[in-house]
């Protein structure tokens, strides 16, 4: 069976420091993979996807840069975290067909201090 | 892809069948509805979707209105684990590639 293993749990990180959130996928192939950004209390934010090695898409202009450099590996990083970069951070992946659902990892809690 | 709107929150009394609503009214024929819920501090659960005809599963049923502009997630009989928020969104091709709006939080009292 397929699973999606994102850690860490928690971070706490100070400002200006740098930033490496990582997420693999286990039991399949060539996944679709994508980074979610939750504010406390809102919906979730797309903020990558990538539909292949090497190939990342942005969703949205921000401090975060996404990179996939195995098939099932997808991380994310900053350079100089901000504190506006707090928040909650899902990783997902999804079979690259149609029709089939997202499946979410459990979810980094990162504050900025 | 098109937007969903969803009340913010409801109730419902534990054993009853809770009904969640969500308008998507710019949805176009190659688009999905999907529905997820996310326990808090969790990461989104996937519970069903549908392009046009209704759906069940062993979680809840999905009616999709015959001119797709709205639907309603259906679970049966609600228990108190099934209080989160629930999202609804509607996607084509790419199945994780949306934007989750805020949901309803839906509140299952004993």
């Amino acid at each position: 069976s397929q699973t999606i293993h994102q850690w860490p749990a928690t971070l706490v990180q100070p400002v200006g420091s740098p930033l490496s959130l990582e997420c693999t996928v286990e039991g399949t192939s060539n996944p679709n993979l994508y980074w979610y950004r939750q504010a406390a209390g809102r919906g979730l934010q797309l903020l990558f996807y990538s539909v292949g090695i090497g190939q990342i898409s942005s969703e949205v202009p921000q401090n975060l840069s996404a990179s996939r450099p195995q098939d099932r590996q997808f991380i994310l990083s900053s350079k100089k975290l901000l504190l506006s970069d707090s928040g909650f951070y899902l990783c997902a992946w999804s079979p690259g067909t149609v029709n089939t659902e997202a499946f979410f990892g459990q979810g980094t809690r990162l504050t900025v201090v | 892809d098109a937007k969903t709107t969803q009340p913010p929150s409801m109730d419902c009394a534990e054993g009853r069948a809770a009904n969640l609503p969500c308008n998507h009214s710019t949805i176009s024929g190659n688009e999905y509805v999907y529905w997820y819920r996310q326990i808090h501090s969790q990461g989104p659960q996937y519970i069903i979707h549908g392009l046009k005809n209704n759906e069940t599963n062993e979680m809840a049923s999905l009616i999709i209105t015959e001119d797709r502009k709205s639907s309603t997630l259906i679970l049966p009989h609600a228990t108190l684990r099934d209080t989160a928020v629930y999202y609804c969104i509607v996607m084509d091709t790419n199945a994780g590639k949306s934007t989750f709006g805020d949901g309803t939080t839906l509140t299952v009292k004993p």
